[in-house]
């Protein structure tokens, strides 16, 4: 039980340039998400997924788009990079609950993004 | 609209002093509340969360946090602080599958 994988660890990016960040988890988790964090702000909701097929938006979504093909995978795209998307980016995973959204998340090692 | 405060940046604390983080929210109704702990270059990892029931709740590690309704806080505390210990912090409110928000984090220092 692997958990909540990322890859790469590291990237370094010119401005323009497109990557995808990998993210996969082996919990069969139904609600998977990315955030970003920056210094004294905490972790902000990127784009979540409630299962295959089903993405949406949370508090930053602009410049990023998602895609959940499967349970198990949640990759982030990155079209045009630039210096303002400079940032360490976790995926999570969790079951859903009730009303109030996810239980425990389970969140990846990072991914270290550098835009110049 | 929904916040996470966390007031304190810093924290430093003597070995086997005891501790208390604090964590304030402003939400309407009363949401799922987490705190979750990050060591240098790691993810984050979950010390404890508050769904409903008892509002003086257990987690890993001996740390313990305390729901008040009245005061919409959610305090993290700790006995005796191990050197381990020194982490970044981070309090977090659940209010629906969109709306899941982190304080800015405390980071502790433990002296030895």
């Amino acid at each position: 039980n692997a958990g909540v994988t990322q890859t790469p660890k590291f990237q370094v990016l010119k401005t323009g340039q497109s990557m995808t960040l990998q993210c996969a988890q082996d919990m069969n988790h139904e609600y998977m998400s990315w955030y970003r964090q920056d210094p004294g702000m905490g972790l902000r909701l990127i784009h979540y997924s409630v299962g295959a097929g089903i993405t949406d938006q949370g508090e930053v979504p602009n410049g990023y788009n998602v895609s959940r093909s499967t349970t198990e995978d949640f990759p982030l795209r990155l079209l045009s990079a630039a210096p303002s998307q400079t940032s360490v980016y976790f995926c999570a995973s969790s079951y859903l609950t009730g009303t109030r959204g996810t239980d425990t998340q389970y969140f990846g090692p990072g991914t270290r993004l550098t835009v110049l | 609209a929904q916040s996470v405060t966390q007031p304190d940046i810093h924290i430093t604390v003597s070995e086997g002093a005891s501790l208390e983080l604090r964590c304030n929210y402003s939400y309407g109704a009363t949401p799922y509340l987490f705190w979750y702990v990050q060591s240098p270059g790691q993810g984050l990892q979950l010390l404890l969360k508050y769904f409903s029931g008892d509002t003086l709740v257990q987690g890993i590690k001996g740390f313990e946090a305390e729901f008040k309704r009245s005061q919409s806080s959610f305090n993290l505390r700790k006995p005796s602080v191990h050197w381990s210990d020194a982490a970044e912090y981070f309090c977090a409110v659940g209010a629906s599958i969109n709306k899941f928000y982190f304080g800015s984090g405390t980071k502790l220092n433990v002296k030895p």
